[in-house]
């Protein structure tokens, strides 16, 4: 089974600052790992596909780098609705895991 | 729009069954799998199988395969997911998704709480 360990568990941050969110796969993983946003009581959210790809609706001051067992997932110019548990996932092996999450929250 | 609805939360006693619907609509259901992932109080999101819509195969974790089962009826445009030999474990909230833009998770059931309880 393929671990993603995320880091940092809690960044915490100000409007308008920029979060840089780390994902370690425990081998690699290609390009194939996606990152989620998830708020409290709602389901998660696609937020980026195939370490770079930008979901339909999500705004530009998310992107993902990243290939191999190193991913980023940075949000430029934090806006309020950006704070949230962010998950990433990969899909390369099986089962598909998911990070533990980093908590995106405002200071 | 692209939406699935799931079935109603849930509390079975340790031992029991449960079975958990998600209706889609909006799109042409035999041409995306879905995804079946739970998540229990506090703890990371957790893969549970998958089914692809169009020819019936199924996928499983191997920690549940021996307790899950996930079908669909594509008349109806809906999946279902059983879970077997329910212990406190397995309380969570559990999600139906598509594998769709990317093979990424881009549409999500509202979740449906399971409760385990005696």
């Amino acid at each position: 089974e393929i671990v993603l360990t995320q880091s940092p568990a809690t960044l915490s941050l100000s409007l308008g600052d920029r979060a840089t969110l780390s994902c370690r796969a425990s081998q690699s993983v290609s390009n194939y790992l996606a990152w989620y946003q998830q708020k409290p009581g709602q389901a998660p959210r696609l937020v980026i596909y195939d370490a770079s790809n930008r979901a339909t609706g999500i705004p530009a001051r998310f992107s993902g780098s990243g290939s191999g067992t190193d991913f980023t997932l940075t949000v430029n110019s934090l806006e309020p609705e950006d704070f949230a548990v962010y998950y990433c996932q990969q899909r390369i092996g099986w089962p598909i895991t998911f990070g533990q999450g980093t908590r995106l929250e405002i200071k | 729009q692209v939406q699935f609805v799931q079935s109603g939360a849930e509390v079975r006693k340790p031992g029991a069954s449960v079975k958990v619907s998600c209706k889609a609509s909006g799109y042409t259901f035999t041409t995306y799998p879905i995804h079946w992932v739970r998540q229990a109080p506090g703890q990371r999101l957790e893969w549970m199988g998958w089914i692809n819509a169009g020819n019936g195969n199924t996928k499983y974790s191997q920690k549940l395969q021996d307790r899950v089962t996930i079908t669909r009826d594509t008349s109806a445009s809906t999946a279902y997911m059983e879970l077997n030999s329910l212990t406190f474990e397995d309380t969570a909230v559990y999600y139906c998704t598509r594998a769709g833009q990317g093979w990424g998770m881009d549409v999500w059931g509202q979740g449906t709480t399971v409760t385990v309880s005696s």
